[in-house]
């Protein structure tokens, strides 16, 4: 069974779509995460929440909104899509503060 | 504010060789460190963590890390290198007790030649 996994694998859209990326973690955790990794491969963290409550917003546009049903699930939606957007993301999730996350496979989002 | 810096974006090595891939950091408090892998095309994976306790920490694959308080250096070492082991490694702090938010350095390439 996969601790952490993310729907789509792969999204290619237009400019000016909107988009949702799904996220789902079995692990029993109370916080999860979504974290972007540009081209360079620097990973930056955007949300996080810990039981359905938002405790990390980053300097995220708004055009990117998540939602978190429960505390198993954290999903990401995306408004009007631009070129740099294009990224992958990932969702991971976490039990407490001393460890580490277990991160899903990504979402490669490419804009066109 | 905390951060992470990875001085080398690429260390080469050969098989069979000891490698080390370099890690600073800067936080206020005390720190919690991890280091991950990411192989082509996949998501993170764990690979260990200083807490507290020891300074050497083993973790997966053979790998270990020396935390170094007055140095704020947390490098990962491993004897022999294997081929195999080329990927991208990354560093990551959170500060202990604060909101869990982890911060990556850039990332460095390691790779193994044989």
């Amino acid at each position: 069974d996969t601790a952490v996994s993310q729907t789509p694998k792969y999204l290619v859209t237009q400019m000016g779509n909107d988009k949702s990326i799904k996220c789902e973690q079995n692990l029993g955790h109370d916080t999860m995460y979504w974290y972007k990794q540009d081209s360079k491969k620097f990973l930056k963290i955007m949300f996080s929440y810990n039981n359905k409550e938002l405790i990390i917003n980053e300097t995220v546009p708004n055009r990117f909104s998540p939602k978190s049903p429960d505390k198993a699930h954290l999903n990401l939606h995306i408004n009007s899509l631009e070129l740099g957007d294009s990224a992958v993301y990932f969702c991971a999730s976490s039990q407490d503060r001393g460890d580490g996350y277990t991160f899903g496979s990504g979402t490669r989002l490419t804009v066109v | 504010a905390q951060s992470v810096a990875q001085p080398e974006d690429q260390v080469n090595v050969a098989e069979g060789n000891p490698l080390t891939v370099k890690c600073t950091y800067s936080v206020s408090g005390n720190p919690y460190l991890f280091w991950y892998v990411q192989y082509p095309n996949r998501g993170l994976q764990f690979l260990l963590k200083y807490i507290t306790g020891d300074n050497l920490v083993k973790g997966s694959y053979g790998f270990e890390a020396e935390f170094n308080k007055s140095q704020t250096s947390f490098h990962l070492k491993k004897p022999s290198a294997l081929v195999s082991d080329s990927a991208l490694y990354f560093c990551a702090v959170k500060r202990g007790g604060a909101t869990n938010k982890l911060i990556f350095g850039t990332g460095t390439l390691l790779a193994v030649q044989p």
